[in-house]
């Protein structure tokens, strides 16, 4: 079953422009992690944030979380061309044993 | 890609045969996973391994079976490949199985089972 979803499936942006992905969830969690993966590559970890956290920032990304409504964000300011990529949420749901839960992805493409 | 080698890149087998993939890593992570990776599916896991000889079921076990003798290695058998196990097979690690504990992949196998 998946645990998260992220929203949108697709999203192509000019370079210099923001970028947001929203991930949604359906049972409690430990900590949501997001993840970046280039064209015929494997995962790459970008950020976690934890259950008791709202806010995380790391160089020019900025996630958020509000458990309330279950759902985290992820924001990449001022993209790259480089920044072309499938994002992922995972979650670690309370009861899972630590294990992640995957979704299906965000495919990012950032325009010259 | 964080010391973690899986082998052979790219395989294309015949429905009915049986299939190992190989992941190696370098990093002494004690735990080590196996994800399969669909259209339509994201990333779903098959097995996972929390030491020599430990594993345990993911959430799409049926049709696989996994093998960890030594820490480095952790081996996925497709004991009768069929079509439906078409997809890209990723291999991750972790330190430990704690909460925030973040995975490591590698890079994947394409495998097509015709």
């Amino acid at each position: 079953s998946q645990q998260g979803e992220e929203d949108p499936q697709a999203l192509s942006i000019q370079e210099g422009e923001n970028a947001t992905m929203n991930c949604s969830y359906k049972t409690s969690i430990n900590n949501l992690q997001w993840y970046r993966q280039n064209s015929g590559r494997g995962l790459v970890h970008l950020i976690l944030i934890r259950s008791n956290e709202r806010e995380k920032h790391s160089g020019r990304l900025r996630v958020t979380l509000d458990t309330s409504k279950k759902s985290s964000s992820l924001l990449i300011t001022a993209s790259r061309a480089a920044d072309t990529a499938s994002y992922f949420c995972a979650t670690d749901a309370r009861g899972s044993n630590y294990k992640l839960t995957f979704g299906k992805g965000t495919l990012l493409t950032v325009n010259p | 890609d964080a010391g973690i080698t899986q082998s052979p890149r790219h395989k294309v087998t015949e429905t009915g045969t049986p299939v190992t993939l190989r992941c190696h890593q370098t990093e002494n992570h004690r735990y080590m996973y196996w994800y399969r990776q669909d259209p339509g599916h994201g990333l779903r896991l098959i097995h996972y391994s929390y030491g020599v000889k430990d594993t345990d079921k993911g959430e799409v076990s049926d049709g696989y079976s996994v093998s960890r003798s030594k820490t480095e290695d952790f081996l996925l058998t497709l004991e009768s490949a069929t079509s439906s196990q078409t997809s890209v097979y990723f291999c991750a690690i972790s330190e430990s199985n704690g909460s925030g504990e973040k995975l490591f992949f590698g890079s994947g196998t394409q495998l097509s089972v015709l």
